[in-house]
């Protein structure tokens, strides 16, 4: 069972936002880490997509429209991946991941669909 | 132009014995991070081990013991050598690069598949 959650699935129709999330379990801090976020086509390797840690240090990955952006939410120790003005083409597994400690720590991953 | 190319999946027995490598190209292996992800069929991302450009190795604990990678700097090739390999194994195999100084996993391969099945 994946350490981070994510809810399986997600829907949105285009040119609407998703609002992703993956939640860290209460002994590991979302303000202490970069949290990463790759999308998954079938078929294919992930693509990375962007890094958040905070506003003044965050990375977007070579070609990833700006429509994705990554936040935190504190109070919930969450990560989120914001997509907006969603396109057919965003259909996609979407995964976080952090790397405390020399561990990799994967989410379950979200399956989002473009209605 | 960074690729890279995995090779040396297929279908072993349990118990067997299986070793993964990890062509790569366009950068050097032995001053990188690099790390082995894998993905069960219809399942989720797993990382699997990783090996720092210093030289330290580190496992997920589902491998711990039964899996070693490691580098050849003079092929710039990437290696997972897999033991004891068990039906929980059966999965795609990635091998991704780690990139400083953030160490966000930039070039992933397009993955082997290892299927463990008497």
């Amino acid at each position: 069972q994946p350490v981070l959650t994510q809810p399986p699935s997600s829907s949105a129709s285009p040119g609407e936002s998703a609002r992703l999330t993956c939640t860290l379990p209460s002994d590991i801090n979302v303000g202490s880490y970069n949290i990463y976020w790759y999308q998954q086509k079938p078929g294919s390797p992930p693509r990375y997509l962007l890094y958040y840690y905070s506003d003044s240090d965050k990375g977007q990955g070579s070609g990833v429209p700006s429509r994705f952006s990554g936040s935190k939410d504190a109070s919930a120790n969450t990560g989120i991946l914001l997509i907006s003005g969603l396109q057919s083409e965003d259909e996609a597994d979407y995964y976080c991941m952090i790397w405390p400690n020399n561990v990799v720590l994967f989410g379950g991953g979200t399956k989002l669909t473009v209605l | 132009e960074v690729q890279l190319v995995e090779s040396g999946g297929g279908l072993i027995q349990p118990g067997g014995s299986l070793r993964l490598s990890c062509a790569a190209s366009g950068f050097t292996v032995s001053t990188s991070y690099m790390t082995w992800v894998r993905q069960a069929p219809g399942k989720g991302l797993e990382w699997v081990s990783a090996i720092y450009a210093d030289g330290g190795t580190y496992y997920a604990d589902s491998v711990k013991g039964r899996f070693t990678i490691s580098r050849d700097n003079s092929e710039n090739t990437l290696f997972l050598q897999m033991g004891s390999l068990r039906d929980e194994d059966t999965a795609v195999y990635y091998c991704a690069r780690a990139l400083a100084p953030k160490y966000y996993f930039d070039y992933w391969g397009q993955g082997t598949l290892v299927t463990v099945s008497s």
